[in-house]
């Protein structure tokens, strides 16, 4: 069964920390993403990975940045987290022609 | 202009009876992907089914089918026999298969209520 974990399901950080997400899958995917979630704004793209050490801006990068220093490993880093950081963020991989990407449980950040 | 468009932010179904959620899409790319996410409140994005453009038939899974137009680029969501478990978010994506590197574009969602 495909499996992508993350690091936390809850997460309170204070506004300033260095915030870490991570995401791990077990299939072998090349490809890797990190979205995150907001009331009525839908999924919107951060950061995605389509090999190790390979990585590309998506739409909202300003704030994050990623590593990827192993296939199934996919970092989300958030260097002095602010309140406007405070949102679900969800991790998915997939094969480069893959039908769908997998998702993880997601994480539930919240900056105070 | 937005890629991926779901009208309904909100819509109700008498249990055991059939829902449409509503897609249209925009892209200049001939091959591209459809899929339908389903969301319950705990948070995991559920994969449900997908349609690939050249796909000829309508993709079904079970209780979900999707009802692919291709000329009028819609690609809404019909669930038969409505479960209260099918109450949930359920987000259209969108991937272009030959531009975007193997991303995809999510609509805003649609938030389904099922009534006993």
């Amino acid at each position: 069964d495909v499996k992508v974990t993350q690091s936390s399901r809850y997460l309170v950080k204070r506004t300033g920390e260095k915030v870490f997400l991570e995401c791990v899958q077990d299939m072998d995917h090349e490809n890797m993403f990190w979205y995150r979630q907001d009331p009525g704004l839908g999924l919107r793209l951060i950061y995605f990975s389509y090999d190790v050490k390979m990585k590309e801006k998506g739409d909202i990068p300003e704030g994050y940045s990623v590593s990827r220093e192993k296939k199934e490993r996919f970092s989300l880093i958030l260097e002095s987290a602010s309140t406007n950081q405070t949102s679900m963020y969800l991790c998915a991989s997939s094969t480069p022609v893959g039908e769908t990407q997998y998702f993880g449980p997601g994480t539930r950040l919240l900056v105070l | 202009a937005q890629k991926i468009t779901q009208t309904q932010p909100g819509m109700f179904v008498q249990e055991k009876e059939a829902v449409t959620l509503d897609c249209t899409y925009d892209t200049s790319d001939p091959s591209y992907g459809l899929f339908w996410y389903k969301q319950p409140s705990s948070g995991e994005m559920i994969f449900l089914i997908y349609q690939g453009s050249y796909d000829q038939q309508n993709a079904t899974e079970g209780r979900y089918s999707l009802n692919f137009q291709k000329a009028r680029k819609s690609a809404n969501l019909v669930i038969s026999a409505s479960q209260l478990g099918d109450s949930a978010m359920y987000f259209c994506a969108m991937r272009e298969l030959n531009t975007n590197a193997g991303k995809s574009t999510f609509g805003d969602g649609t938030t389904l209520t099922v009534k006993p």
